[in-house]
């Protein structure tokens, strides 16, 4: 398998513009979790779903973030607008139920910077 | 609610020197123990983990990590460090129940100076 999958690697956008990070999970995962971590912060869950449902929104920051999860094979982290408070990386891990140990494995991020 | 505490936010070690990052966490019910490794530039990838049987559990490159119920801890250890193990450490606890959804320590930045 390949792995969790992320795209873009980097990304540089200017402020008030919109930001879409994207990310497959390892086929056979049911559930998906997106990170935040910057310097200040460290690592904060965001949100993550179970079988394409959202579970815990609650580290979302603001409106102005939302993830969708169409199916199960892909899902979505928009920004909009973005800030550049919002300069971090961002990760995208899954894990599958049933396995007992409920390991995450993480995907390689994206770099997303705002001027 | 699970929580996880990691003692040290920085240690700093020579070369050779032993290691001990520690962690606690808070949850009263059967729990799945986990540290995870983040070299820089990199992401969040597995070093060892915890689910039952033996506490003494054996990882990659060395490591190793004890758990003591009695005492809510699991702790990394690592008897003879390399400059190639500056890192971050993440410890993190996952209720023993399907949860899925994993409680992250803070992390452990680690420099281990040539």
């Amino acid at each position: 398998d390949a792995g969790v999958i992320q795209s873009p690697r980097h990304e540089v956008t200017e402020m008030g513009q919109e930001v879409t990070l994207r990310c497959k999970p390892i086929s056979g995962h049911d559930y998906l979790f997106w990170y935040r971590q910057t310097m200040m912060r460290g690592l904060e869950l965001l949100i993550y779903f179970n079988n394409n449902v959202p579970i815990d929104d609650s580290g979302m920051p603001e409106d102005r973030f939302s993830a969708k999860m169409p199916n199960a094979s892909f899902s979505t982290l928009k920004i909009q607008p973005s800030e550049p408070r919002d300069s971090a990386v961002y990760f995208c891990a899954s894990s599958a139920q049933g396995d007992p140990y409920n390991e995450q494995f993480f995907g390689p991020g994206t770099r997303l910077t705002v001027l | 609610a699970q929580s996880v505490s990691q003692h040290n936010h920085h240690v700093i070690l020579s070369e050779a020197a032993s290691l001990e990052l520690g962690c606690n966490y808070s949850y009263g019910g059967t729990v799945n123990l986990f540290w995870y490794v983040q070299y820089p530039g990199q992401h969040l990838q597995l070093l060892l983990k915890y689910f039952s049987g033996d506490p003494l559990v054996k990882g990659i490159k060395g490591f190793e990590a004890e758990f003591i119920k009695s005492k809510f801890s699991f702790n990394l250890r690592k008897p003879s460090v390399q400059w190639s193990d500056t890192a971050e450490y993440f410890c993190a606890v996952n209720a023993g129940t399907n949860a899925g959804k994993s409680t992250f320590g803070d992390g452990t930045t680690l420099t281990v100076k040539p």
